[in-house]
């Protein structure tokens, strides 16, 4: 299975609620990222955290580390339409390129 | 201010004619280039990266292989398609090894 794997698959909410979506990965690491894509167009930067991180936000955006589960989590707050996307993990591992998990398609229902 | 293109953006060839795709970057010297394919609904598979001229690192054995004859350009190429070599090809840079900047894509349709 890949290095980054995103949970749930797919998820529906409302507007206004919550979105939170999970990647768990295999090795160590030097840092996390989160990207977005929109259906048809190439990948966004969202938000990095490195490995000594635990917490980092950025507008409505909260992105969790930790590292002895492995594991990373995406919170969007307060969701908008306009946040329908794939959200994807990527891992560095220190191996000059990322490796991208499968991603979580987020469908925000006005 | 830095931008990556791509082209085409749509490509459709039948199975065993030849491919180039071509990705250039403005606005930033000696980045790290990479060459991503991405299958229906799924994630991204790093292709090939290349952190500067002539050097190029290949992460998936396949009938695809890519050059970067200048410092901002990286091509990708096949001498005869396939029809598993359909998908949506991304083609990103980066300067250190964080964060990286994506192309709009090129979706190529074997036939």
């Amino acid at each position: 299975s890949q290095q980054g794997e995103e949970d749930p698959q797919a998820l529906s909410i409302q507007e206004g609620e919550n979105a939170t979506m999970n990647c768990s990965y295999k090795t160590s690491i030097n840092n996390l990222q989160w990207y977005r894509q929109n259906s048809g167009r190439g990948l966004v930067h969202l938000i990095l955290i490195r490995s000594n991180e635990r917490e980092k936000h950025s507008g409505r955006l909260r992105v969790t580390l930790d590292t002895s589960k492995k594991s990373s989590s995406l919170l969007i707050t307060a969701s908008r339409a306009a946040d329908t996307a794939s959200y994807f993990c990527a891992t560095d591992t220190g191996r000059r390129a990322l490796t991208f998990g499968s991603g979580t398609r987020l469908q925000v229902q006005p | 201010s830095q931008t990556i293109h791509q082209w085409p953006a749509t490509l459709v060839q039948p199975v065993g004619s030849p491919l180039s795709l071509e990705c250039t970057v403005e606005g930033t010297s000696n980045p790290n280039l990479y060459w991503y394919r991405q299958a229906a609904g799924r994630g991204l598979q790093l292709l090939f990266y290349s952190v500067g001229i002539g050097q190029i690192s290949s992460e998936v054995p396949q009938n695809l292989s890519a050059s970067r004859p200048q410092d901002r350009q990286f091509i990708l190429s096949s001498k005869k398609l396939l029809l598993s070599d359909s998908g949506f090809y991304l083609c990103a840079w980066s300067v250190q090894f964080d964060e990286q900047f994506f192309g709009p894509g090129t979706r190529l349709t074997v036939l």
